[in-house]
C-alpha cells in the first residue's frame, strides 16, 4: 500500500522568497516520489522525480526536492519565488513491484505568489 | 518532443448515455494509464494497461468503465453508462518503462448533464 499526505492546501509566499511544499509518503516498498505541477486549465508536468540514485534532486524551473528515508518524507523548494510559480502542486508515489506501477496523488497543494 | 494527446478537450452528455475517451500514447511506450480529477480534488488512478490487458484497476473502475487499445496507436476509456458523479477531468497517461516517470496528455473535461 502506498500513500501521500501534502500539508497544507494552501501556501502563500512573496516573490522572491523561498517556496516549501511539504509532502510525506507511506510505502511498503522502497517508493518512486513525483512532483507535478498543474497550470490552470492544464495538465500534469512533471517537476522532479527520485528513483533512488541521488537524495537532492533538480528539477525542472529551479525546483528541487531531498529525499528523506528517515522522514518520509520529500518535500519540494524553492530558493526565490516567481510570479509565475502560482500553481497547484502534486507530490506522488510510485512503487515499482510489477504490474501497472500506478501513481498515488497528494491532495495537492496551491501555490499563490504576491509582490 | 513527443506527447500524449487527447481527444475531445471538453466533452458534454446526458446522463444514462456512453461516451469514449480517446487517448493517444507516445508511440513507443509500453505502459498506459487513464486517471481522473474531480473539480478541486486529487488526481485518482482508475486503470493500468500493458501488454493488451488490464495490469491493475481502482475500486471507482467498475463495470461500467471498460478501456481498450484498438489499433496499436489509439487507447480508449468507455464509460457504457454515465452518472452525473462522472463529471471530472480525464487524464490519460504513458511511460516506456517501469523505471520512467509517467508523460500525461491534457485531459477531457467531461460533462455530465
Amino acid at each position: 500500500a502506498q500513500s501521500v499526505t501534502q500539508l497544507g492546501s494552501h501556501v502563500s509566499v512573496s516573490e522572491g522568497a523561498l517556496v516549501l511544499l511539504r509532502c510525506n509518503y507511506s510505502s511498503s516498498v522502497p517508493p518512486y516520489l513525483f512532483w507535478y505541477v498543474q497550470y490552470p486549465n492544464q495538465g500534469l508536468q512533471l517537476l522532479l522525480k527520485y528513483t533512488s540514485a541521488a537524495t537532492l534532486v533538480k528539477g525542472i524551473n529551479g525546483f528541487e526536492a531531498e529525499f528523506k528515508k528517515s522522514e518520509t518524507s520529500f518535500h519540494l523548494t524553492k530558493p526565490s519565488a516567481h510570479m509565475s510559480d502560482a500553481a497547484e502542486y502534486f507530490c506522488a508515489v510510485s512503487q515499482f513491484t510489477g504490474g501497472g506501477n500506478k501513481l498515488t496523488f497528494g491532495t495537492g497543494t496551491q501555490l499563490k505568489v504576491e509582490l | 518532443e513527443p506527447e500524449v494527446t487527447q481527444t475531445p478537450s471538453h466533452q458534454v452528455t446526458q446522463m444514462g448515455q456512453e461516451v469514449i475517451l480517446r487517448c493517444v500514447p507516445i508511440s513507443n511506450h509500453l505502459y498506459f494509464y487513464w486517471y481522473r480529477q474531480i473539480l478541486g480534488q486529487k488526481v485518482e488512478f482508475l486503470v493500468s494497461f500493458y501488454n493488451n490487458e488490464i495490469s491493475e484497476k481502482s475500486e471507482i473502475f467498475d463495470d461500467q468503465f471498460s478501456v481498450e487499445r484498438p489499433d496499436g496507436s489509439n487507447f480508449t476509456l468507455k464509460i457504457r453508462s454515465t452518472k452525473l458523479e462522472d463529471s471530472a477531468m480525464y487524464f490519460c497517461a504513458s511511460r516506456g518503462t517501469l523505471r520512467e516517470e509517467q508523460y500525461f496528455g491534457p485531459g477531457t473535461r467531461l460533462t455530465v448533464t
